[in-house]
């Protein structure tokens, strides 16, 4: 069966650069969400969108946003990145209005120097 | 704020005995609850969601239960194997998101 995908896997940026995170959902699901897990953290939710219009809000910076698009995949975007956002960052889907677990994928390792 | 609390020493069991893991939440009363496995460097994985109006749902060798007078779920894993070996994650449905506890250490010797 297929699984949400994210890309890239891995990503090493410096501080003070931006870096873009996709995410693919699970075909027919409408709902994405973003999770950040520091190390030996549990997953913290940063945001997630319904049909392409942001649903619910969480610890966001103000320097990251997101966005979803008309064919479902979502990009978080990460400005002026700093030593701390180093962490997994998931993303995971489900269906409105079907099963309410949420499918995760298997995330972005993002290493900030 | 809501507020959840797992087990925060690994639990360390033999093979074959039952590993029970608990998750206890604060401010707050779920209509649902829902349990994760994660395994290193790995996205969660959905096991089990129970409803408040669920005293106990089961899975193959997994089980919970959900007491809302408690504010107290129970993870069991019967006829544990090491390959139940991971990081068992309780969370609750806030709105549309899910807040998740700490998680909890299982390790299962053979």
């Amino acid at each position: 069966a297929a699984g949400v995908i994210q890309s890239p896997r891995h990503l090493i940026k410096e501080k003070r650069e931006t870096a873009t995170l996709k995410c693919y959902p699970i075909p027919r699901h409408d709902t994405v969400y973003w999770y950040q897990q520091g190390p030996g953290q549990d997953p913290q939710f940063l945001i997630s969108f319904y049909e392409k219009m942001q649903s619910d809000k969480g610890s966001i910076p103000d320097r990251f946003s997101a966005q979803q698009f008309s064919d479902y995949h979502s990009e978080l975007n990460m400005s002026s990145l700093e030593l701390g956002d180093s962490a997994l960052y998931f993303c995971a889907s489900s269906i409105t209005g079907g099963p309410r677990e949420q499918y995760f994928g298997p995330g972005t390792r993002l290493t900030v120097t | 704020s809501q507020k959840i609390e797992q087990n925060s020493e690994a639990l360390n069991i033999q093979e074959g005995k039952t590993a029970t893991l608990t998750c206890n939440y604060t401010n707050y009363s779920p209509a649902y609850l829902q349990w994760y496995r994660q395994d290193p460097g790995r996205g969660p994985v959905f096991l089990l969601l129970i409803r408040e109006n669920e005293k106990e749902k089961r899975k193959e060798r997994l089980k919970v239960t959900f007491d809302t007078t408690l504010k107290q779920s129970l993870f069991h894993i019967t006829a544990s194997q090491p390959a139940d070996s991971a990081t068992y994650l309780c969370a609750l449905e806030y709105g549309n998101k899910l807040v998740f506890g700490a998680g909890t250490i299982l390790r299962v010797k053979s």
